[in-house]
């Protein structure tokens, strides 16, 4: 069955510097990939996703995120952070050789500090 | 706003009641999820459900139950509720493009809250 993993619970940067967020998954087939953020008492709002092209995919708000598959990895990015930015991110995966499944990531709590 | 709505927003009840959430997808899309997301649990898939019929099956308790009827707005009931089912409850809504189901769409969710 396909996984995904977020290694950090929580990450913390200076508003202005770059930020990433980790995020590797397991699947038997191809991937479809996807980060969501949720900003408290609210529900997830999709930020990007990879299917297939480009290993870069840019996003909503400024977010970019990169998909080695090499390394089993999609890492969120965004190259300068605002304090706004500061919410629960969720890594997701569907694995198309395994019943269309989708599994989300235990969720990163980032925190930009000005 | 994504589209896919919820009712109610919050819900306190006490142990051992019954409660049905509602949700109504996008215009469009056929499939709907249920999830719940406690504090120590994450993000659980609870239950699938495309163009009325049941598509997958996840963490769902037997004392809940899940349908999807014709106009495509799905309802979610949870009885027996114990303190343990509190929680925020998630509604999604997806397309499918040649057969895989694409991006979900989440609802901004219903607070239950068992007293």
């Amino acid at each position: 069955a396909q996984s995904v993993a977020q290694p950090e619970d929580q990450v913390n940067v200076a508003e202005g510097n770059p930020l990433t967020v980790k995020c590797t998954y397991s699947v038997s087939g191809n991937p479809y990939l996807f980060w969501y953020v949720q900003y408290p008492n609210r529900g997830l709002q999709f930020l990007l996703k990879y299917i297939t092209g480009d290993n870069l995919v840019k996003g909503s708000y400024g977010f970019e995120a990169e998909f080695n598959k090499s390394q089993t990895s999609f890492h969120l990015k965004k190259p300068s952070a605002l304090v706004s930015d500061s919410a629960l991110y969720f890594c997701a995966v569907r694995d198309t050789g395994n019943n269309n499944d989708m599994r989300f990531g235990a969720g990163t709590r980032l925190t930009v500090k000005p | 706003d994504s589209g896919v709505t919820q009712t109610p927003k919050h819900l306190i009840t006490a142990t051992g009641q019954r409660v049905t959430l509602r949700c109504s997808p996008r215009s469009g899309d056929l499939s709907v999820y249920w999830y719940q997301q406690s504090l120590d649990q994450g993000l659980q898939f609870l239950i699938q459900y495309y163009n009325g019929e049941e598509r997958a099956k996840g963490n769902i308790l037997e004392r809940f139950s899940a349908q999807q009827f014709p106009d495509l707005h799905s309802e979610l009931n949870l009885s027996s509720l114990e303190l343990g089912d509190s929680a925020l409850y998630f509604c999604a809504s997806s397309v499918e493009v040649a057969g895989i189901t694409d991006t979900q769409y989440f609802g901004p969710g219903t607070r239950l809250t068992v007293l």
